[in-house]
């Protein structure tokens, strides 16, 4: 059975860098076609994809955000990480963790950890 | 980055009815489309990909078709927990695209 959970900071100011954990179970980020990414969605809109992580390191990242995204993992504990320098109010969001199919769909998602940027 | 567009924003129903959801890309993403089902307190679903392709698990009465830049996403006799957001996403290309979403409410 294939879990995902998402842990965060839960509030941060502007200006600060959030960090994200994503917690799995099922599948190894070391097995060869596995993938993990980050999708996100303010209150009461859309869904919007930050990053991607493969098995061989590979990395993939929202143009839009590029410069502010990091994304790790840590395959002997089945963790992903995500760092967001820089936010602002406009990156308050739930920050879902997914599996991805290598075709490009995402197979499982995590329930989401909601993250507020205030001063 | 590919637009996508999804039609009605919202859309009521009753229990037993069928209903259709489209999706339109603003470019050719060939078949490759994903749908999903979100609900409050539950991890988003899957339910289908490839633009055709049922998930595991996912009852018959969802089916999707279309190619190039439209999309549909059919449920045949809605049952009552079928109420909730549909998403599309393009998996064409990078970077991966989503819909504005559908929220498909008891009538």
């Amino acid at each position: 059975q294939v879990t995902l959970k998402e842990s965060g900071p839960g509030i941060l100011q502007p200006s600060q860098t959030l960090s994200l954990t994503c917690t799995f179970s099922g599948f190894s980020l070391s097995t060869y076609g596995m993938g993990v990414g980050w999708i996100r969605q303010p209150s009461g809109k859309g869904l919007e994809w930050l990053a991607n992580i493969w098995w061989d390191d590979d990395k993939y990242y929202n143009p839009s955000l590029k410069n502010r995204l990091t994304i790790s993992k840590d395959t002997s504990n089945n963790q992903e990480f995500l760092k967001i320098t820089n936010v602002d109010t406009a990156d308050t969001a739930t920050y879902y963790c997914a599996r991805i199919a290598r075709s490009g769909w995402f197979v499982y998602w995590g329930q989401g950890t909601l993250v507020t940027v205030s001063s | 980055d590919v637009q996508m567009t999804q039609s009605p924003y919202n859309l009521a129903a009753s229990p037993g009815e069928s209903v259709s959801i489209n999706c339109k890309a603003s470019k050719s993403i060939n078949k490759y489309l994903a749908w999903y089902q979100q609900k409050p307190g539950k991890a988003n679903k899957l339910l289908i990909y490839d633009g055709s392709t049922l998930q595991s698990g996912i009852p018959s009465r969802f089916s999707g078709s279309g190619s190039g830049t439209d999309f549909t996403l059919t449920i045949r006799s809605l049952e009552p927990e079928d109420f909730g957001l549909y998403y599309c996403q393009q998996h064409n290309e990078y970077p991966p695209t989503f819909g504005g979403g559908t929220k498909l409410e008891l009538k």
